[in-house]
């Protein structure tokens, strides 16, 4: 089983409507992030999270929310989807200490 | 100014040669650095990490930093079809603050 678990993989949805990716880890990492990454711009941080009472918004935030259920647990909402989020995202773990991120499959989401 | 520099590429390299793969960035007090391969619509997997000044060997993959001129690199030896990919560059521009940013990649192909 992978270690970072992105749900769900893809989703196709309509504009307007009510989005949630969800994360799971089994790496033990108490830091965890979510990115969106789209041809031509690299990764983007959206938002991220240090322990389960740490939330900080990363260089992409509105649009988003995110909510951290349990130190394995990091869930990424778009409350209106609109076209423009359409992409591919990404969650990632780390260890502190400038350790490397490790990142989960991946979603792609299209919105119509 | 770009944090992260790379070249976008495509850098093409015969199989079996040496691929060179140039990173620079701008914050001097960076002291923690990545690469990772993507393959196409994959997710980012880190192959080499790399904090001090020198050269660091893995197998057939070197890395090397520079932190007086700002850049780090990737070399590849004897190069194979199945390093065709794009490799992202990441630093963490405030050591322990774990908020990598990453190069837009730069996509290599390996010519069989």
């Amino acid at each position: 089983d992978a270690d970072v678990t992105q749900t769900p993989r893809n989703r196709i949805t309509k504009t307007g409507k009510r989005i949630m990716l969800e994360c799971s880890q089994t790496k033990g990492h108490d830091r965890m992030y979510w990115y969106r990454q789209d041809p031509g711009l690299g990764l983007r941080l959206i938002y991220y999270s240090f322990d389960v009472k740490d939330i900080n918004k990363g260089e992409i935030s509105d649009g988003y929310s995110v909510s951290r259920q349990a130190q394995a647990k990091f869930s990424l909402s778009l409350e209106s989807a609109i076209p423009n989020q359409t992409a591919l995202y990404f969650c990632a773990t780390s260890e502190p200490g400038g350790q490397p991120q490790h990142f989960g499959d991946g979603t792609r989401l299209s919105i119509l | 100014q770009k944090e992260v520099e790379q070249n976008s590429g495509p850098l093409s390299v015969p199989e079996g040669a040496i691929a060179s793969l140039n990173c620079t960035y701008s914050d001097r007090v960076s002291q923690s650095f990545f690469w990772y391969r993507q393959y196409s619509g994959k997710s980012p997997e880190l192959i080499m990490s790399i904090y001090s000044n020198g050269d660091k060997e893995d197998g057939r993959f070197t890395a090397q930093l520079n932190k007086a001129s700002q850049y780090v690199s990737l070399l590849i030896r004897d190069s194979q079809p199945s390093d065709s990919a794009t490799y992202l560059c990441a630093v963490d521009p405030n050591f322990g603050n774990e908020k990598l940013t990453f190069g837009t990649g730069t996509r290599l192909t390996i010519i069989p």
